[in-house]
C-alpha cells in the first residue's frame, strides 16, 4: 500500500492565483481529513470527510473548499490564494472516526 | 474551547538521558489523547493512544501517562538516542457534540538528541 499521497510537495503562488492539493489514499479509509500547520504551531483543521459524498467544516474553513467524490480522493482547493494560507498542509485518512490517521507528507505552500 | 499546551517548546539531551515531555489540556471531557511523531519535512505518525478510561500506555521506551481530572499527560522516552530527535506532538480527541469528530493539537516539543 501506498498509505496517503499528496501532491504536489511543494508549490508557489501569487496572491488571488487559485489551485488544487490532490490527496488520495488506498487503505479505503471512510474518513479523511485536511489540516494546515504553521510554523511552530500545532495542526488546524480545514475540512473533513466521513465517506464519498460527504464533507463538513473544520476549524479553519474559509478561504478553502473540498469534495469527495470517490472513497480514495480528497481534493483541497484554494480559490483566490492569500498570504495567510502560506503554511504546510497535511491530509490524513482514518477507517472510522478520528483516532488512527495515517497522514501524508505534506505539501508546503507559500503565497506571494 | 478545548487548549492543548506542550512544555518544553525546545529539549536537547544527551545520549542515553531519560526524559519527560509535557502535555497539558484544558477541557477534561476527552475521550482520548494520542501522542504524535513529526520528522522534518514528514507527516505525523501515532505513537501511543490512551483512552480516557486508562492511566497510561507503553509501547517499547515510550510510557504515555494520562490523569484526565488535572488535564495532563506525559510522554517519558527511556534511554533515549540520536534517532529519537524528532517533533512530539499531543493531541486530544472529545467527547461531546462536534467536539466528538476532531483532534485539537498542541504546538509540540522539538526534540534533540545529542550523540
Amino acid at each position: 500500500n501506498a498509505g496517503v499521497t499528496q501532491t504536489p510537495k511543494f508549490r508557489i503562488l501569487k496572491i488571488g492565483q487559485s489551485m488544487t492539493l490532490q490527496c488520495t489514499q488506498d487503505m479505503n479509509h471512510n474518513y479523511m481529513y485536511w489540516y494546515r500547520q504553521d510554523p511552530g504551531m500545532g495542526l488546524k483543521l480545514i475540512y473533513y470527510s466521513v465517506g464519498a459524498g460527504i464533507t463538513d467544516k473544520g476549524e479553519v474553513p474559509n478561504g478553502y473548499n473540498v469534495s469527495r467524490s470517490t472513497t480514495e480522493d480528497f481534493p483541497l482547493r484554494l480559490e483566490l490564494a492569500a498570504p495567510s494560507q502560506t503554511s504546510v498542509y497535511f491530509c490524513a485518512s482514518s477507517y472510522q472516526g478520528p483516532d488512527t490517521q495515517y497522514f501524508g507528507p505534506g505539501t508546503r505552500l507559500t503565497v506571494l | 474551547k478545548q487548549e492543548v499546551t506542550q512544555i518544553p517548546a525546545a529539549l536537547s539531551v544527551p545520549e542515553g538521558e531519560n526524559l519527560v515531555l509535557n502535555c497539558s489540556f484544558t477541557d477534561s471531557a476527552i475521550y482520548n489523547l494520542q501522542w504524535f511523531r513529526q520528522d522534518p519535512g514528514k507527516g505525523l505518525t501515532s505513537l501511543l493512544l490512551i483512552q480516557s478510561s486508562q492511566r497510561e500506555q507503553t509501547s517499547g521506551r515510550l510510557n504515555a501517562s494520562l490523569d484526565k481530572s488535572s488535564g495532563r499527560s506525559t510522554l517519558y522516552i527511556a534511554a533515549s538516542q540520536p534517532g529519537d530527535s524528532a517533533t512530539y506532538l499531543c493531541a486530544v480527541r472529545g467527547n461531546s457534540g462536534g467536539s466528538n469528530y476532531k483532534l485539537t493539537f498542541g504546538k509540540g516539543t522539538l526534540l534533540t538528541v545529542n550523540p
